[in-house]
């Protein structure tokens, strides 16, 4: 497609629950990166992929949160046993090439993540 | 470390209104600055960006100048439009270890009255 893509759109998980979170990035973009967005707030790093390799993991906030792009395309964004503090907006986005600041990142939708 | 820091919102302007939306940075180095705005229900989409110091960004009627001296990047338009309603992102990204990383602000709600 024409943009990021992310599935599902909305998701209601019962405290404990497993999920998982799904970003089809353009095509052909090297860098991908998830970002959590609470409600009223700015979006925040969780982590950072380059092809396949996943470079920078600092923001995840806890071992429940996992991600993966074992092919360099598609990523997941998997939480565990998810906790109330966990509803969020999940934001995934792209961008062509890792090096230059000045490089434009592309965002999806976003997964909207209620956990109760 | 890098932050940015944005007015509170939320904005209420009557249409045809000038709009400001401050925003102040800090960060070492010499940073990419962007202004993303979310429309109700959509995502993140980018609006303007600027690269290095004194560049001034523009897109649909707004504008922002990389003013280093103040470390600033003001949002402006001259005339808002009831559809400029949305909520409005600073950001601004640095290459650090091969990549670059968006830090957000918090956002600034801009309401726009008929």
């Amino acid at each position: 497609g024409a943009g990021v893509s992310q599935s599902p759109r909305y998701k209601v998980a019962k405290r404990g629950q497993d999920v998982a979170l799904r970003c089809d990035p353009i095509s052909g973009h090297v860098s991908l990166f998830w970002y959590q967005q609470a409600l009223g707030q700015g979006p925040e790093f969780l982590t950072y992929f380059q092809n396949e390799a996943q470079l920078d993991k600092s923001g995840l906030p806890s071992d429940r949160f996992f991600a993966e792009r074992p092919e360099g395309s598609v990523s997941t964004l998997k939480i565990q046993r998810t906790q109330q503090e966990d509803s969020a907006v999940y934001l995934c986005a792209s961008s062509p090439s890792p090096g230059q600041s000045g490089n434009t990142i592309y965002f999806g939708e976003g997964s909207w993540l209620t956990v109760v | 470390g890098n932050s940015v820091t944005q007015m509170e919102g939320p904005v209420t302007l009557s249409e045809e209104a000038f709009l400001t939306i401050n925003c102040t940075y800090t960060a070492t180095g010499y940073p990419s600055l962007f202004w993303y705005v979310q429309y109700p229900g959509e995502g993140l989409q980018l609006l303007l960006k600027a690269t290095k110091a004194d560049d001034k960004g523009s897109n649909k009627g707004f504008e922002a100048t990389y003013r280093k001296e103040t470390t600033s990047f003001h949002l402006e338009k001259g005339s808002v439009q009831v559809s400029d309603s949305a909520v409005y992102f600073c950001a601004l990204t640095r290459s650090s270890g091969g990549y670059n990383k968006l830090i957000f602000g918090a956002g600034t709600r801009l309401a726009v009255h008929p």
